[in-house]
């Protein structure tokens, strides 16, 4: 079945340095790719996507590259920010169980960004 | 526009209790999914539902577990019998459906189950 692979935290970095969370899959097919954030005590908030290899997607300055030759989607940001301190989950969106749409998660990575 | 609404965020339940979680999708929408977030794990997928309709509980647990989607009002995601293993978050998200291949999950905050 589909799977998600994510680099373990947790991810302590200080303000403005260049941040890498490492994420691989499993899948069949030609999944879309995601990047979720979770605050604490709030639900997952989607961060940035790709549909498609070769596909950028970017948001408030984090941004990854679907690579289907690597079967990666790494997430990256080139100067953190303490507001950026949160859980970040990877995810795929498959076509397993027939035409069910589930997401996928990686076990998630908690970034602590210091002062 | 309110997002996906989840009621109650906090719930207690004594071992052997029903725990009835809601979760009321974003206006328009007609796809909800339930996740289950064990502590310190990632979100695993539980069931999918159309109105009145269970497409996929592949994720569903085989007993004590139940959802619903009426024609009017939330969606219901029923334990019976609440065991210490089934604390948890239990994350609700909704999506509009269609002819996409590709529709986004907005999710809700989440309602974290605590079995005494």
């Amino acid at each position: 079945g589909d799977s998600v692979t994510q680099m373990e935290g947790p991810v302590t970095l200080s303000e403005e340095a260049f941040l890498t969370i490492n994420c691989t899959y499993t899948a069949t097919g030609y999944p879309s790719l995601f990047w979720y954030v979770q605050y604490p005590g709030e639900g997952l908030q989607l961060l940035l996507k790709a549909t498609k290899a070769d596909d950028k997607g970017s948001n408030k300055g984090f941004e990854a590259t679907y690579r289907k030759e690597t079967t990666s989607f790494h997430l990256e940001k080139g100067s953190v920010q303490v507001s950026d301190s949160a859980v970040y989950f990877c995810a795929l969106s498959g076509f397993s169980s027939g035409s069910a749409r589930q997401l996928t998660f990686g076990s998630g990575t908690q970034l602590t960004v210091l002062p | 526009n309110a997002g996906v609404m989840q009621n109650p965020r906090h719930l207690v339940r004594r071992r052997g209790q029903e725990a009835r979680l809601r979760c009321s999708p974003m206006k328009g929408h007609s796809h909800v999914y339930w996740y289950r977030q064990l502590p310190e794990e990632g979100l695993k997928f539980m069931v999918y539902l159309q109105k009145e309709n269970i497409i996929d509980e592949s994720g569903m647990p085989k007993e004590r577990f139940s959802a619903e989607f009426p024609k009017e009002g939330p969606s219901i995601l029923r334990i019976q019998q609440v065991v210490r293993g089934d604390s948890a978050a239990y994350f609700c998200a909704s999506s509009p459906g269609g002819g996409s291949s590709y529709n986004e999950q907005f999710f809700g905050p989440g309602t974290r189950l605590t079995v005494l």
